[in-house]
């Protein structure tokens, strides 16, 4: 059980373009879902907290206007990178959670923008 | 400041050995403390989590202490193999809906 989707795995694509990060508890219904990035041999840096049905909550230094979360029902949430550049290439992953029950991550989508 | 640390980057055992891992936080009160194995190009696994009244927890070959008083948590792995070699990251838990806070995580090489 636990078992979060995220999807796409890999993608590459050109500098100015969107790309829309899909994240999906497939066995639970998740009150919250997390979205990370992580650099090479980094831990993971939170980049926000959304609850279903009400807006994300960024972390300083996290532009809103770049990292678009949606979280439109209990099961999915979206982060949409818009007009990609370089810099924004790195492995996102998502988890979800239901109430006080552990995290549970999704196997990360690598970004890379050319 | 609030700092959650893993002692080392790297840990090299090996195989059939006991592997130990510390995780030390200063200046929070974590109501749970969890660890998680990642490996590469992967997103984290959880393994295990551990209450703040509780001082062992074990599941399998996995063994994880957490002593408040000292703000440490011990995470072993008995009779190691190959397989388990991954980075190992300890995450705080502070209760509500607060999002876990993660250490830099420990790359453990088991060696054959």
């Amino acid at each position: 059980g636990a078992v979060v989707s995220q999807h796409p795995s890999w993608v590459i694509c050109k500098s100015g373009t969107s790309v829309k990060i899909e994240c999906r508890s497939l066995d639970f219904q998740a009150t919250t879902m997390f979205w990370y990035r992580q650099f090479p041999k980094q831990s993971l840096m939170l980049m926000a907290t959304s609850n279903e049905g009400s807006k994300a909550t960024y972390e300083q230094g996290v532009e809103k206007d770049k990292f678009l979360i949606n979280h439109a029902s209990l099961t999915l949430s979206t982060l949409t990178v818009t007009s990609a550049h370089p810099e924004d290439s790195s492995f996102y992953i998502c988890s979800a959670r239901r109430g006080q029950e552990p995290q549970h991550f999704g196997d990360g989508t690598r970004l890379s923008i050319l | 400041s609030q700092k959650i640390e893993q002692n080392s980057e790297a840990l090299n055992i090996q195989e059939g050995k006991t592997a130990t891992l510390t995780c030390n936080y200063t200046n929070y009160s974590p109501a749970y403390l969890q660890w998680y194995r990642q490996d590469p190009g992967r997103g984290p696994v959880f393994l295990l989590l551990i209450r703040e009244n509780e001082k062992e927890k074990r599941k399998e070959r996995l063994k994880v202490t957490f002593d408040t008083t000292l703000k440490q948590s011990l995470f072993h792995i008995t009779a190691s193999q190959p397989a388990d070699s991954a980075t190992y990251l300890c995450a705080l838990d502070t209760g509500g809906n607060t999002p876990l806070v993660f250490g830099k995580g420990t790359r453990l090489s088991v060696i054959a």
